[in-house]
């Protein structure tokens, strides 16, 4: 139940492509979904995130789509870049909750 | 500019030697975490703090300890009972419960020698 299932595992994409990442959950008591971005040898960074009252949330090139009767959500990178290469990690989190959920990590390698 | 500082980068450490990981957060946020990443891994909670003087164990806190004297600062402690302590290790705060971000660290990376 505090399961965040996260595919795929590594991903290549070309270069103005677009990046898929798909992430589960089963706890329906979550109502939080934010993206990081990690590069080599650093800390995640908060990318972008969506509460369950919308459906899809757009920043820049990223967006999040999120479906709460199928609980699940993804994120879509559009024109995808040599520099968004890098491990990407869906997570999810309740209102009243301190611990976040961390989903495995998808590797993407974005080829120039 | 806010943030939060872990130190240092890189630590070395001979098997049987406890050791202390630094983090400092200047985001006056109440939470605090510790995570365990290994190679090509995802996150492992190992402690973390909702405010000060008080902790609670996380999925793999067995071989570490944490101390919240300060709201600013969470150091850990990875002690000898630790079997396998080589990993990046990395601080987080978030400024409350459930529905904010975190602001990670930039990690240390720990090796036992």
């Amino acid at each position: 139940q505090q399961q965040v299932k996260q595919s795929p595992q590594s991903l290549i994409v070309q270069k103005g492509g677009i990046s898929i990442i798909n992430c589960a959950y089963e706890n329906t008591a979550f109502d939080y979904f934010p993206w990081y971005q990690q590069f080599p040898g650093k800390g995640p960074a908060l990318l972008i995130a969506i509460r369950p009252d919308v459906s899809e949330k757009k920043e820049g090139r990223f967006t999040i789509s999120f479906n709460k009767s199928a609980k699940q959500f993804s994120l879509h990178i559009m024109d995808s870049q040599p520099g968004d290469s890098a491990t990407y990690f869906c997570a999810a989190s309740s209102a009243g909750g301190f611990k976040t959920i961390f989903g495995a990590g998808t590797r993407l390698f974005v080829k120039a | 500019d806010g943030g939060i500082t872990q130190s240092p980068k890189y630590l070395f450490r001979k098997e049987g030697q406890n050791v202390t990981l630094s983090c400092e957060q200047n985001l006056n946020h109440d939470a605090m975490y510790w995570y365990r990443q290994d190679p090509g891994q995802g996150l492992r909670l190992i402690y973390y703090s909702q405010i000060v003087n008080d902790f609670q164990k996380g999925d793999i806190a067995e071989g570490y300890s944490v101390s919240r004297e300060k709201k600013e600062s969470f150091p850990l402690t990875v002690t000898s009972a630790q079997k396998n302590p080589t990993a990046f290790y990395l601080c987080a705060s978030r400024r409350g419960a459930g529905v904010y971000g975190y602001t990670f660290g930039s990690g240390t990376r720990l090796t036992v020698v």
